[in-house]
């Protein structure tokens, strides 16, 4: 079974460029995340969606950071216009939903952004 | 709030050598307790998991963890590291409130000397 697909694996821009990341989950979780980490970081969730229901998006830089998750399966995470700080590993992530207890997360390889 | 503290951010073995990696957390309930790897370049990998039961849980790679309550804490062990186990060590705590919320620690770059 195919686990938690993210590209690009690298992307380099300068500042004040837009960037895109996309993610692909496992098949058949509903629920996806993603995360920022920065170096020498742990990750920190940005959002989470539920099918394609964003219900925790509290910690997302709405003015410049947004994402979607159409058709409840596919994710992309945007940032416009990018700065030096928005340089990280973004990390996609994957659970089933529901149930009564704890759905382990799976996570994808990430994308390195790097912003110049 | 439920957050997570990894004291050693590195820490060098040498091969054949027993590690432990500690970690500390703080949560308002029963927590639910992961440990993951990650190599360079690679996404996160989860060594083990508590949630309830036998504190002294078993993992991937010859990896274990024991959960003290009365410690907070949740410390990875392995009796005899391998070259390959260089990597960086990431704690994390969890629950069902808050929608399978994770939170990571800063986590433990371990080094191991050949």
């Amino acid at each position: 079974e195919a686990g938690v697909v993210q590209s690009p694996r690298y992307k380099i821009i300068e500042k004040k460029q837009p960037v895109a990341f996309w993610c692909n989950p496992i098949s058949g979780h509903n629920t996806l995340y993603w995360y920022r980490q920065n170096l020498g970081q742990g990750p920190e969730l940005l959002i989470r969606y539920e099918n394609e229901e964003a219900v925790d998006d509290s910690q997302l830089p709405k003015d410049r950071f947004s994402a979607e998750r159409l058709k409840g399966v596919d994710s992309t995470l945007k940032i416009q216009p990018a700065e030096l700080g928005d340089s990280a590993v973004y990390l996609c992530a994957s659970s089933l939903a529901g149930g009564l207890g704890y759905n382990e997360q799976f996570f994808g390889p990430g994308t390195r952004l790097t912003v110049l | 709030a439920q957050s997570v503290t990894q004291p050693d951010i590195h820490i060098t073995v040498s091969e054949g050598a027993s590690l432990e990696l500690r970690c500390n957390y703080s949560y308002g309930a029963t927590p639910y307790l992961f440990w993951y790897v990650q190599s360079p370049g690679q996404g996160l990998q989860l060594l083990l998991k508590y949630f309830s039961g036998d504190t002294l849980v078993q993992g991937i790679k010859g990896f274990e963890a024991e959960f003290k309550r009365s410690q907070s804490s949740f410390n990875l062990r392995k009796p005899s590291v391998h070259w390959s186990d260089a990597a960086e060590y990431f704690c994390a705590v969890g629950g069902t409130g808050g929608g399978n919320k994770l939170t990571f620690g800063t986590g433990t770059q371990l080094k191991v000397e050949l």
